[in-house]
């Protein structure tokens, strides 16, 4: 079974802060993809960054960074510089790797409200 | 607009009601997802198609209908539904997994 866990259910800081959202994953596949996506007011999820099992990179993308650790089951977010418009439900999510069908399983979520 | 569109936004409908989520891509993508989003809880996947047919039904009761009458087009059909199946219901579609899945924008639904 997968599971997904995103310990912090609300986070609030204030603008220009960095602030890091967890999430630690439990799965029996040795192969398998990590997500981060991102659910605004408006209701639909957006696609942030896919990782596999193979890549430990850590990657930025512009404010956005993200820490894979095999070792701990851990894909950590870190946003850099926080703006009000960072302010939503942010998701991990974790599917195995291959097949035709990719079933997510989601954490509940972290609910980032950034200040000005 | 993401490539996935549903409709309605939102929808209040009775207990004794019958109506119909509908969910259109044409991102040429061959499998499409409903999840439902509750309060307070983890997205939820309730039905997979693939190439138009049901590969996963997650327990969901029969008072939700899923129907994909072709790759681009998926509905999902309710009847007699309960209060707590107040919820967001939120469409998805994938091809591979380079861009992960997209979403639909979702459909509010309050039962009364």
């Amino acid at each position: 079974a997968q599971k997904v866990t995103q310990a912090q259910t609300e986070i609030s800081v204030v603008e220009k802060e960095d602030v890091t959202l967890d999430c630690v994953y439990e799965t029996r596949d040795t192969t398998y993809y990590l997500f981060w996506y991102k659910q605004p007011p408006s209701g639909e999820l957006v696609f942030l960054i896919r990782r596999n099992s193979f890549d430990e990179q850590n990657e930025i993308s512009g404010r956005y960074s993200w820490n894979f650790q095999k070792s701990t089951s851990s894909f950590n977010f870190t946003i850099t510089a926080s703006q009000v418009v960072d302010s939503a439900v942010y998701f991990c999510a974790l599917t195995r790797l291959g097949g035709s069908n990719y079933k997510l399983t989601f954490g509940k979520g972290t609910l980032l409200t950034v200040n000005p | 607009e993401t490539g996935v569109t549903q409709t309605p936004r939102h929808l209040v409908m009775g207990m004794t009601n019958k109506k119909s989520l509908k969910c259109e891509q044409h991102l040429g993508h061959n499998a499409m997802y409903w999840y439902k989003q509750s309060a307070k809880k983890p997205l939820e996947l309730m039905f997979v198609y693939n190439f138009k047919e049901q590969t996963e039904n997650n327990s969901v009761p029969s008072r939700f209908s899923p129907e994909c009458p072709n790759s681009s087009h998926l509905f999902l059909h309710l009847h007699t539904l309960q209060p707590e199946d107040s919820a967001l219901y939120l469409c998805a579609s994938s091809f591979s997994l380079r861009g992960g899945y997209t979403f639909g924008s979702g459909t509010r639904l309050t039962v009364v």
